[in-house]
């Protein structure tokens, strides 16, 4: 099955400054990448996805890129703000099988502290 | 937000009661998941409903007992849990075609096994 690594587990970063998490997945036929943000007491919510065809997805201040290759990707967050202080969680997910669902494996997580 | 729908939110049981817990969805989704997370580790699949029907069930104890009467409705029923059971338990729906679909997730209800 799918094996999901991500790192750091905890990152603190000052104010302005980027911060980037990275992610490694195990199963070659992983085609979706998903991240979720969570903040303290609430539910997770997706931020932003890529499909494995393409190589780099930007939204604002948040970016994705993708190495198929190397079977890794990194979420990418410039001009942090106080705001964007939870924990962040990579994901994978294949076709493999034809099923009609997401089956998401999950990353360990990240706690992301941006200090003002 | 009230896409996805968890009660209760808190819930503190012993040993030997039966409780559950409920989840429901307003998006018109055909598949659901229950998901644990324990502190420091990954979010746990722990089952899959797809149109009703359990597709995935990964290894989890028979303490645990789920139920999908429609799809919009999920329920994980508790029997004779152990302390190492507490945790956060979300509840989460998506779409049943195409690949890969995103995932809605409830605010989970935080358990305690005492």
């Amino acid at each position: 099955g799918e094996n999901v690594e991500q790192h750091p587990s905890t990152l603190s970063v000052q104010e302005g400054d980027s911060a980037v998490i990275k992610c490694t997945y195990s199963d070659s036929a992983s085609n979706y990448f998903p991240w979720y943000k969570q903040e303290l007491g609430k539910r997770p919510q997706l931020i932003i996805d890529i499909r494995s065809n393409v190589g780099e997805k930007k939204d604002q201040r948040i970016a994705v890129t993708l190495n198929k290759t190397a079977k890794h990707f990194s979420l990418h967050i410039t001009e942090t703000q106080p705001e964007d202080s939870a924990v962040y969680f990579c994901a994978a997910s294949s076709d493999a099988g034809g099923t009609s669902y997401g089956k998401l494996t999950f990353g360990q997580g990240t706690i992301l502290t941006v200090h003002p | 937000e009230t896409g996805v729908t968890q009660t209760p939110r808190h819930l503190v049981m012993g040993m030997t009661n039966k409780k559950s817990l409920k989840c429901e969805q307003h998006l018109g989704h055909n598949a659901m998941y229950w998901y644990k997370q324990s502190a420091k580790k990954p979010l746990e699949l722990m089952f899959v409903y797809n149109f009703k029907e359990q597709t995935e069930n990964n290894s989890v104890p028979s303490r645990f007992s789920p139920e999908c009467p429609n799809s919009s409705h999920l329920f994980l029923h508790l029997h004779t849990l152990q302390p190492e059971d507490s945790a956060l338990y979300l509840c989460a729906s998506s779409q049943s075609s195409g690949l890969a679909n995103i995932q809605y997730f409830g605010a989970g209800t935080r358990l305690s096994v005492l």
